[in-house]
């Protein structure tokens, strides 16, 4: 595809529900990253992956959150037992290459829990 | 202390005005710098990165202070379409890692 894409664009969630995520990156870009965006902040940091690799899972808030991307392309972001704090838009990004380069965003996911 | 800090914002210019937004970064071992475009609603999109020896591009400017472990973006003439929130981004800790500041919301007025 042209850019990144994630779906689905929104999602409510009841209290407790699990939810997943899905984000299809660039093709050919080998590092893909997550961030969680309340309104009014910046995109914090939650994970990192280089192809199929999770190199850094250090901002990820709390074990409910796990992440994946199994064959080195599409990754899926799953949040287990959801709660109203996280509530937020997660965005997934992807760049060519490992490294500090220019970053693709998607249009992000807005999740509201209930 | 957060990692990346901005100016708290929000600023509202006239058009034709220069506005300067600043970033201080606690990493010092921190490479790369970028400055991001976010406009409501939409995903961030890179606006420039940001060298040692500072950069131009059209009416932008970034500069970086590494001593100080402080990045500037001075926008001249500003025009409407530059109304949006304006994110610092900088490496660390790992080198693949980017840290985005909150942002810093411009709004140019006629």
């Amino acid at each position: 595809g042209a850019g990144v894409s994630q779906s689905p664009r929104y999602k409510v969630a009841k209290r407790g529900q699990d939810v997943a995520l899905r984000c299809d990156p660039i093709s050919g870009h080998v590092s893909l990253f997550w961030y969680q965006q309340a309104l009014g902040q910046g995109p914090e940091f939650l994970t990192y992956f280089q192809n199929e690799a999770q190199l850094d899972k250090s901002g990820l808030p709390s074990d409910r959150f796990f992440a994946e991307r199994p064959e080195g392309s599409v990754s899926t972001l799953k949040i287990q037992r959801t709660q109203q704090e996280d509530s937020a838009v997660y965005l997934c990004a992807s760049s060519l290459r490992g490294g500090p380069y220019e970053q693709f965003f998607g249009p992000g996911t807005r999740l509201t829990v209930l | 202390r957060k990692e990346v800090e901005q100016d708290p914002g929000p600023f509202n210019v006239p058009e034709g005005a220069t506005v300067a937004f600043n970033c201080t970064y606690s990493n010092s071992a921190s490479q790369s710098f970028f400055w991001y475009r976010q406009d409501c609603r939409k995903e961030p999109k890179l606006l420039m990165s940001v060298y040692s020896s500072g950069n131009e591009d059209g009416r932008f400017t970034a500069q970086l202070n590494r001593a100080s472990q402080y990045i500037s973006l001075l926008i001249r003439d500003s025009k409407l379409s530059d109304s949006a929130t304006y994110l610092c981004v900088v490496n660390g800790p790992r080198r693949d890692d980017m840290r985005f500041g909150a942002g810093t919301r411009l709004t140019v007025k006629p």
